[in-house]
C-alpha cells in the first residue's frame, strides 16, 4: 500500500513567519499536487510538480519536489490568516490517473 | 458553469438505512472519484470511473456501490449504513487522460453521521 506522510500534522504560527510542510513517501511518483482546503469545502489545487529536483513558486509559496520523486516540501514565507488552511499533498503513480493523498498538515496563522 | 456539485449536503442516517450520493459535473470530465474524508487521515478513494459505464474499486470500497450511467453523474451508494462510514465524502472529476499535470476538481463534500 503506497502511504504518503505530511509533516507536521498541526501548525499554529504567528503572521509574518515562515514554515515548511514536508510530504514523504517510500513510493515514486510521476507527478505530486498540492491542495488547500477551507472549512466546508473541497479541495483545491496550488500546484503540480512533474520532474524531480522541480521547484515551483506561487507568490509567497514555494514547492519542491525531490530528486527522487518521493518527496516534496512546501514553504510559506511571512506566512499570512488567509494562509490558514488544510494542506494536502496528492501523488500520482505512473500511467494511472489515481492519486494518494497525504494525511494533511492544518495550519493556523494568527494575526 | 457549477463545476462539481454534490447532493445532498448533510445526512444523518440510522444504522441499516441506505442510500444514494450524487454527484453531478458540467465540465465534460471523462473521469470522476469518490473519497472519503476522516480526521487524520486525509482522502480516500472509494470508487472512480474512468468513463460513462465503467467503475473501479479505489482503496476503501468496502460496503459502498456505485454507478455512472450519464457522463456528467457520479452515484455513491450505501445499501446498509453503518456508523464506520460516518464521514465527510467527496466528489471529484479531471480530465481525460494519463498527463500527470491534470487537476482534480472537487465538489463542496456531504456530510454522512450515521447513528
Amino acid at each position: 500500500t503506497q502511504l504518503l506522510e505530511q509533516s507536521p500534522q498541526f501548525l499554529s504560527i504567528q503572521e509574518g513567519e515562515n514554515l515548511t510542510v514536508y510530504c514523504n513517501s517510500s513510493s515514486v511518483f510521476s507527478s505530486l499536487q498540492w491542495y488547500r482546503q477551507e472549512p466546508g469545502e473541497g479541495p483545491v489545487l496550488l500546484v503540480t510538480v512533474v520532474t524531480g529536483g522541480e521547484v515551483k513558486k506561487l507568490k509567497r509559496l514555494t514547492f519542491q519536489f525531490g530528486d527522487a520523486r518521493k518527496d516534496s516540501s512546501l514553504h510559506i514565507t511571512a506566512a499570512q490568516p488567509g494562509d490558514t488552511g488544510l494542506y494536502l499533498c496528492a501523488g500520482a503513480t505512473s500511467g494511472t490517473y489515481k492519486y494518494i493523498f497525504g494525511t494533511g498538515t492544518r495550519l493556523k496563522v494568527l494575526a | 458553469n457549477a463545476g462539481v456539485t454534490q447532493t445532498p449536503k448533510f445526512r444523518v442516517l440510522k444504522t441499516g438505512q441506505s442510500m444514494t450520493l450524487l454527484c453531478a459535473q458540467d465540465m465534460n470530465h471523462e473521469y470522476m472519484y469518490w473519497y472519503r474524508q476522516d480526521p487524520g487521515m486525509g482522502l480516500r478513494l472509494i470508487h472512480y470511473s474512468v468513463g460513462e459505464g465503467t467503475t473501479a474499486k479505489g482503496e476503501v470500497p468496502d460496503g459502498y456501490n456505485v454507478s455512472r450511467l450519464k457522463k456528467q453523474n457520479f452515484l455513491l451508494g450505501l445499501e446498509s449504513a453503518a456508523p464506520s462510514q460516518t464521514s465527510v465524502y467527496f466528489c471529484a472529476s479531471r480530465l481525460y487522460g494519463t498527463g500527470r499535470s491534470y487537476e482534480q476538481y472537487f465538489g463542496p463534500g456531504t456530510r454522512l453521521t450515521v447513528t
